[in-house]
């Protein structure tokens, strides 16, 4: 079973930018067919998917938080990494990096299937 | 966007209940749609995938239903550990997105 532990800052300043790890252990970044993810929950609200980075390194990110948001991967260190500049308080939240992968059945249908516990950012001067 | 809608917002139910949650997409998306359980201070947890597959691990009692704009979760005889909200998110196309959620209470 692959694990995914975020880490990084609790708390960013307005206008700076949040940079957040996940580690994966029990399984490997650069494993064909998994779609590295970010996604977000501000307190008491709902999911806001983030973006992904693939075992290639292409990425797809939120067209509603694209101009700012950087997604990358480190194999040597089997992790991948957000970025997300110019924050404001509308970007505190709980963030979770995920696995995603697609079941081949009928269509290509994807899915989160493994998720880190989350790491709460808070943006406060 | 695809806009998912959740109903109801809150629910309260009595152990060995069978409670039914609906999801509904602005557009058709087949079968591409997931359902996910929260606890409070957790992760999502995947229960559902394509509609109606169960993920592995997930108890018997969990089952999604229904497909183009219209789908449903039902727990078949509830237990006080599903206690928790349930979200269920499409996959037809990226961006991909949420329901807001459904909270169950026993």
């Amino acid at each position: 079973q692959v694990q995914l532990q975020e880490s990084g800052p609790g708390l960013v300043k307005p206008s700076e930018t949040l940079s957040l790890t996940c580690a994966v252990s029990s399984g490997s970044v650069s494993s064909p067919g998994y779609y590295w993810s970010w996604i977000r929950q501000p307190p008491g609200k709902g999911l806001e998917w983030i973006g992904y980075i693939y075992y290639s390194g292409s990425t797809n990110t939120n067209p509603s938080l694209k101009s700012r948001v950087t997604i990358s991967l480190d194999t040597s260190k089997s992790q991948f990494s957000l970025k997300l500049s110019s924050v404001t308080t509308a970007d505190t939240a709980v963030y979770f990096c995920a696995r995603g992968q697609y079941y081949y059945g009928s269509g290509s249908y994807f899915k989160f299937d493994d998720w880190g516990q989350g790491t709460l950012v808070t943006v406060s001067s | 966007d695809i806009q998912m809608t959740q109903s109801p917002s809150s629910l309260s139910a009595s152990v060995g209940d069978r409670v039914t949650i609906t999801c509904r997409a602005s557009q058709i998306i087949s079968s591409y749609l997931n359902w996910y359980q929260q606890k409070p201070g957790k992760a999502p947890k995947l229960l559902i995938y394509a509609a109606s597959i169960l993920q592995s691990g997930v108890p018997s009692r969990f089952r999604g239903s229904g497909s183009e704009t219209d789908f449903t979760l039902t727990i078949s005889g509830l237990q006080p550990e599903d206690c928790a909200t349930y979200y269920c998110q499409e996959s037809h196309s990226a961006p991909w997105t949420f329901g807001q959620g459904t909270k169950v209470e026993i």
